[in-house]
């Protein structure tokens, strides 16, 4: 079958860094994503990665290793806006897209 | 408008009743979407468009049925509601299939 392993849960401090894990076993890979969603709202886009390495977009980056099975979502300069859940989500090979449960971000002043 | 609307925001329904969600976007983009949301669950797909006037089955079709007459609209109707359909539904759009996905604000579904 199809899985996507996240940490249920993760607490930081603001003002720190946190790297959310994600690791993945799907029939073929066609690009991962990243979501951000806050308590009783919908999904928003964060990254997008298909090829091996590190996107950087402002606080937020995301790595990818296919090799590995492996990807995950780093914060920087954490802030108490950025406690949500982080989605992970990739297209497998019928260009279906696999979601993980999803890890809650708990920032601490 | 700009992006996904859905309606209802909420919804509380008697089992056995008949309930359509509706789903409307306005970024001409060829593919919907038709997600539940459960505690510790994730997203789960119950049906999808790749364009108007096709459907396909998700992950969890079962009691669920969609149409796609144009490519603005895509309901989901609950044609007989059961306890276990209580849920917040999220609709979702993208350009194409394996486009970064748009999501609707989304209906709190409680089936009593």
């Amino acid at each position: 079958g199809q899985n996507i392993d996240q940490p249920t849960e993760m607490t930081a401090t603001e003002g720190a860094i946190v790297q959310i894990n994600c690791t993945y076993q799907t029939s073929g890979f066609n690009g991962l994503f990243w979501y951000q969603q806050h308590a009783g709202e919908a999904p928003t886009f964060l990254s997008y990665n298909v090829l091996d390495g590190l996107e950087e977009k402002g606080r937020f980056s995301s790595f990818l290793s296919r090799s590995k099975g492996y990807s995950y979502l780093l914060l920087k300069e954490l802030q108490m806006k950025d406690s949500a859940s982080y989605l992970c989500a990739v297209i497998d090979s019928n260009y279906q897209l696999i979601w993980g449960a999803g890890t809650k971000l708990i920032i601490k002043p | 408008i700009a992006g996904i609307t859905q309606a209802p925001t909420s919804q509380i329904l008697a089992a056995g009743r008949r309930m359509t969600l509706r789903c409307t976007q306005d970024m001409r983009h060829n593919a919907m979407y038709w997600y539940r949301q459960d505690l510790g669950l994730g997203l789960r797909l119950i049906h999808y468009s790749n364009t108007a006037g096709t459907t396909g089955k998700g992950e969890v079709p079962d009691g669920y049925s969609v149409s796609r007459a144009n490519t603005d609209d895509f309901p989901l109707t609950l044609a007989s509601a059961v306890p276990s359909q209580t849920s917040v539904y999220f609709c979702a759009s993208s350009g194409t299939g394996t486009d970064t996905q748009y999501f609707g604000p989304g209906t709190r579904l409680t089936v009593l």
